[in-house]
């Protein structure tokens, strides 16, 4: 069974700082992995998605990059913002199933 | 713009009576996917379907059941409501290769 785990579960960080957050998996044989964010009450915004056989996915602020022999991602957001604060939440496709994270919870402090 | 709505986005219910959640996507995708979103749990699979007629067990489908009629439509029933079934019910779709999963606002539904 794919287990996906989100380190750390939150973080705070001063306005304008870089965020790091990681993601790890048990089951290397993966389609895909996506990036989400979900904000309080609310559903999920796909962010990214990464084939498996590529290496990094970019969108404006937001790099991830995907090394599926170790079992890991890491998802950059550059220059954090207060509307960044949110959750988010990293999830590796097998097959067409997704295995969630629990994610990691950010708060940008102005 | 193609979505995916639920309804209704708020529901409570009594032990023991049956329920039915609608999920329905305008992107004509054939995959889509029930979850639940519980505290300490994250999200899990409850059940999905790669087209019409086509139903499928995720990991935690006791006591829910979907059926799939056309492309546009999946709705979540569950027989017979139970407490543990409290919780915060996520659709999606995708399409069957690329396999970006657009969500759903979700329905929260309170069983007493």
């Amino acid at each position: 069974k794919q287990e996906v785990t989100q380190i750390p579960a939150a973080l705070s960080v001063p306005e304008g700082e870089n965020l790091v957050l990681n993601c790890s998996f048990t089951d290397s044989a993966i389609y895909n992995l996506q990036w989400f964010r979900q904000d309080p009450g609310k559903g999920l915004t796909s962010l990214l998605l990464i084939q498996s056989s590529q290496r990094e996915q970019t969108s404006g602020r937001l790099n991830a990059s995907l090394d599926k022999s170790s079992g890991r991602s890491t998802l950059y957001i550059a220059a954090s913002q207060p509307g960044d604060s949110a959750t988010y939440l990293c999830a590796v496709a097998n097959d067409y199933k997704l295995s969630f994270g629990a994610g990691t919870t950010v708060t940008v402090r102005a | 713009d193609a979505e995916i709505t639920q309804s209704p986005r708020h529901k409570i219910t009594e032990t023991g009576r049956q329920v039915t959640l609608a999920c329905h996507q305008t992107w004509n995708h054939n995959n889509m996917f029930w979850y639940r979103q519980d505290l300490g749990h994250g999200l899990r699979l409850i059940h999905y379907s790669y087209g019409v007629h086509d139903t499928n067990k995720g990991e935690v489908s006791d006591g829910y059941s979907v059926s799939r009629s056309n492309t546009e439509d999946l709705p979540l029933t569950l027989e017979s409501a139970a407490s543990s079934q409290t919780s915060v019910y996520f659709c999606a779709s995708s399409e069957p290769f690329y396999n970006e999963q657009f969500f759903g606002p979700g329905t929260r539904l309170t069983v007493l």
